[in-house]
């Protein structure tokens, strides 16, 4: 099953403004973590919020998560172009579980 | 410092061709390695994973096969690429801290089957 789904598919932002983009989760986790991907690339892993800590900073992001609601958030402040790129949420469960599951992604555009 | 190579970056492959993916990561011992598949528009599937020389673990029954031949090599084959093989496919590691170390990924290989 799909442990990981953004929300939403598709963001368009002006520089310099902050973008949100949310993810949802079916089954307790163990961590869930923040991928980038430019185009025909790799994904880069941004952060890893652990299941008892809610947010966390790593420069101009910032990731909640809430477990009550299964929902973990990721938010770019003052964009830039460059931030132009599919943001991935993924999340393992369960001992000893090596898949880590991604959701389809959020496909951010900063217009400069 | 950690790299990993992926080759080639893109394929054409005839159907019903075999097909073998490389990956190699430098400069770390004992990784956990993985082959992800990303079709278009979708998220990543993960295919295989392995914690040692070896051991493969599939997670999806399909037309590929993996092999560890080394510590910091993974192989992805197929004897007889189907249309359905087409896609993007990603090659990571992590370190083996166990399930949930952050993944570093290669940067793919395009496959085309025609």
């Amino acid at each position: 099953s799909q442990q990981g789904e953004e929300d939403p598919q598709a963001l368009s932002i002006q520089e310099g403004e902050n973008a949100t983009m949310n993810c949802s989760y079916k089954t307790s986790i163990n961590n869930l973590q923040w991928y980038r991907q430019n185009s025909g690339r790799g994904l880069v892993h941004l952060i890893l919020i652990r299941s008892n800590e809610r947010e966390k900073h790593s420069g101009r992001l910032r990731v909640t998560l809430d477990t009550s609601k299964k929902s973990s958030s990721l938010l770019i402040t003052a964009s830039r172009a460059a931030d132009t790129a599919s943001y991935f949420c993924a999340a393992t469960s369960g001992a000893g579980s090596y898949q880590l599951t991604f959701g389809k992604g959020t496909k951010l555009s900063v217009i400069p | 410092s950690q790299t990993i190579h992926q080759w080639p970056a893109t394929l054409v492959q005839p159907v019903g061709s075999p097909l073998s993916l490389e990956c190699t990561v430098e400069g770390t011992s004992n990784p956990n390695l993985y082959w992800y598949r990303q079709a278009a528009g979708r998220g990543l599937q993960l295919l295989f994973y392995s914690v040692g020389i070896g051991q493969i673990s599939s997670e999806v029954p399909q037309n590929l096969s993996a092999s560890r031949p080394q510590d910091r090599q993974f192989i992805l084959s197929s004897k007889k690429l189907l249309l359905s093989d087409s896609g993007f496919y990603l090659c990571a590691w992590s370190r083996p801290w166990g399930a949930g170390s952050p993944l570093h990924f290669g940067n793919g290989t395009r496959l085309t089957v025609t």
